[in-house]
């Protein structure tokens, strides 16, 4: 098994504040995924991260592949009240695992106005 | 008009019954999934089928019984339920597995044995 260790479990800020999300691995991904669901939600994918050392920005999100892909972190800059929600990181394996997304165990992020 | 649609939404029902959860995508995929997810949250991938032919089966119990009469359409058939299936069970899609390829999820089904 495949595992992934995201961390913090649980994030609470004010408004305006700066957060990392950090996701871990022993494991090689053939990608790294972010997603963010809402409640009553499916998962609904931020971005894919391929290429160790990738960097991806999206608006105020930064994501960042590990050199080795082996892990990632998801930063937001003066976080919104609409950035609330559950993130998730997700592992592609590869090889004979091809086709399988390992998750996190997800960060459950409320920002408060 | 939704990529991947599921039904029903919501099912509650009681221990050793026999239910189904249907999934449809009109992405033109020709790869879909069963992923479950915990009260923890936590996701974990049941079966995945390519073009109709079951390519994961990740340890689930023989219970559970996926059915994919055509690339479009994944079903999930579940046996003698029990307290412990109680979860919500997601239906994704994608093309062909491949390094960085998206998995489109569904809105999920949210299952409660009682």
């Amino acid at each position: 098994t495949q595992l992934l260790e995201q961390s913090p479990q649980f994030l609470s800020i004010q408004e305006g504040e700066n957060l990392t999300v950090y996701c871990n691995s022993s494991s090689v991904f053939s990608s790294l995924q972010w997603y963010r669901q809402e409640p009553g939600e499916g998962p609904v994918l931020l971005v894919t991260v391929v290429t160790g050392g990738e960097v991806k920005k999206l608006k105020r999100l930064t994501f960042q592949f590990g050199d080795a892909r082996k892990d990632s972190s998801l930063h937001i800059t003066a976080a919104q009240p609409g950035d609330t929600g559950l993130y998730l990181c997700a592992g592609a394996g590869r090889g004979s695992t091809l086709g399988r997304l390992y998750f996190g165990r997800g960060t459950q992020l409320t920002v408060w106005p | 008009d939704t990529a991947v649609s599921q039904t029903p939404k919501y099912l509650v029902t009681q221990m050793g019954n026999d239910k189904s959860i249907k999934c449809e995508q009109n992405l033109g995929h020709d790869t879909m999934y069963w992923y479950k997810q915990d009260s923890k949250k936590f996701l974990k991938i049941m079966f995945s089928y390519n073009n109709k032919e079951l390519i994961i089966n990740e340890t689930v119990p023989n219970r559970f019984s996926p059915k994919s009469p055509d690339k479009a359409h994944l079903n999930l058939h579940i046996n003698s339920l029990e307290l412990g299936d109680s979860a919500v069970y997601f239906c994704a899609s994608s093309q062909t597995p491949s390094a960085g390829n998206t998995i489109y999820f569904g809105e999920g089904s949210w299952l409660t044995v009682v």
